[in-house]
């Protein structure tokens, strides 16, 4: 089974700063990976697809990077409504579709 | 707008069966494949399983043993069944379209199935 693991599990940054969070597979995954944007209380919310894809509609300062084993999501010029816990996605081990375990972002 | 609204009893006994519908609007049910996932409080996201429109499933290895989707074209419904429930499955339960690459574009606001006698 591919393990996924996310660095930090939180992060308090300020409103402006640029934030990164490191998605790791425990064996090659191409670009199969995806990041979900999830909110209190809500559903999870697609950002990037194909680890780089930013999804129609979601803001520019949103940014993945990465294939293979590695992976990174950033957000530049971290706003009040990115208040959220953030998960990485993969499906390159099929059927077994796994999310990892989510980094939660709070603003100072 | 495609649109998915989750529906079920929110309370379910032990070793019962677990029923929910997701109903689509503003699409056609026949045009995508659509998956479960679910999130015990305060926990992480776990995928289902997933049902094309033709029927087909993928399943979850770690649920298959008690899970069973569907779909209904006429009701442009899809529906999940987890047999044997314990209070491990207390979760909220998202049901979600899904696009090619397994994205999960659209997804319902979630329903809360307590497991609990």
């Amino acid at each position: 089974d591919i393990q996924m693991t996310q660095s930090p599990s939180s992060l308090s940054a300020s409103v402006g700063d640029s934030v990164t969070i490191t998605c790791q597979a425990s064996q090659d995954i191409g670009t199969n990976l995806h990041w979900y944007q999830q909110k209190p209380g809500k559903a999870p919310k697609l950002l990037i697809h194909d680890a780089i894809n930013v999804e129609t509609g979601v803001p520019a300062r949103f940014r993945g990077r990465g294939s293979g084993t590695s992976f990174t999501f950033s957000i530049r010029s971290l706003q009040p409504e990115d208040v959220a816990t953030y998960y990485c996605q993969q499906f390159d081990d099929l059927p077994r579709v796994t999310f990892g375990p989510g980094t939660k972002v709070d603003i100072k | 707008q495609v649109q998915l609204q989750e529906s079920g009893p929110g309370l379910v006994k032990p070793s019962e069966t677990l029923s929910l519908t997701c109903t689509v609007s503003g699409g056609s049910i026949s045009d995508h494949s659509w998956s479960w996932i679910r999130q015990p409080a305060g926990k992480g996201l776990e995928w289902i399983g997933r049902v094309y429109a033709s029927g087909t499933t993928k399943y979850n290895p770690s649920l298959k043993s008690r899970v069973t989707m569907s779909v209904d074209r006429s009701k442009n419904q899809f529906s999940l069944k987890l047999d044997s429930v314990s209070a491990a499955d207390t979760a909220v339960y998202y049901c979600a379209r899904d696009r090619g690459r397994w994205v999960s574009d659209y997804w319902g606001r979630g329903t809360l199935v307590t497991v609990s006698s």
